[in-house]
């Protein structure tokens, strides 16, 4: 149980567009979930909390603008990326805390999404 | 500030030998705290967790951990390692006071075992 999944897996895009990366609990219901970006061989920097019919709060530095994040329902987050550039490039990750199983702050961690700006 | 240190960027050890990876947490109060494996280009895989209670803590694997309160560390412990517990190893804590449930990750180990 516990499942997180992410989708897509990893993107190829041009300079310019927006991505949407997406992310589901499979078998529970997420009272919070959220965003990370990692750069290679470096630790996971927390991008944006947000819960289910709120807006994301944005960690300090983190631009609303260009990191889109919904969170429509208890099983889905997405994440746009808008008018990506090449420095966007990176490993975002989601994570997503179960309902009725918070008092830990466990959260339970997506595959992850390989973003490439060309 | 909350903040989690692993003070070792690698880790390397023979097959078969002991292995620890660091951790200590600097906080305010009682934390959770978190083991976490990452292969690459993989996602977070949960390895164990310190709630409250007995301060040994056996999580998946073969792994353990043990919390230390007045050294504020939470090591991770495996006595016989393999070459497949090469990868990327964080530590994480989440304050029980945070209702978000935060958490803070130390910069990751390294670990190469090798045959």
């Amino acid at each position: 149980g516990a499942v997180v999944s992410q989708h897509p897996s990893w993107v190829i895009c041009k300079s310019g567009t927006s991505v949407k990366i997406e992310c589901r609990s499979l078998d529970f219901q997420a009272t919070t979930m959220f965003w990370y970006r990692q750069f290679p061989k470096q630790s996971l920097m927390l991008m944006a909390t947000s819960n289910e019919g709120s807006k994301a709060t944005y960690e300090q530095g983190v631009e609303k603008d260009k990191f889109l994040i919904n969170h429509a329902s208890l099983t889905l987050s997405t994440l746009t990326v808008t008018s990506a550039h090449p420095e966007d490039s990176s490993f975002y990750i989601c994570s997503a805390r179960a309902r009725g199983r918070s008092s830990y702050n466990e959260q339970f961690f997506g595959p992850g999404t390989r973003l490439t700006v060309l | 500030a909350q903040s989690v240190a692993q003070p070792e960027d690698q880790v390397n050890v023979a097959e078969g030998n002991p292995l620890t990876v660091k951790c200590t947490y600097s906080v305010s109060g009682n934390p959770y705290l978190f083991w976490y494996v990452q292969y690459p280009n993989r996602g977070l895989q949960f390895l164990l967790k310190y709630i409250t209670g007995d301060n040994l803590v056996k999580g998946s694997y073969g792994f353990e951990a043990e919390f230390n309160k007045s050294q504020t560390s939470f090591h991770l412990k495996k006595p016989s390692a393999l070459v497949s517990d090469s990868a990327l190893y964080f530590c994480a804590a989440s304050m029980t006071t945070d209702s978000w449930g935060k958490f803070q990750f130390g910069a990751g180990t390294q670990v190469v075992v090798t045959p």
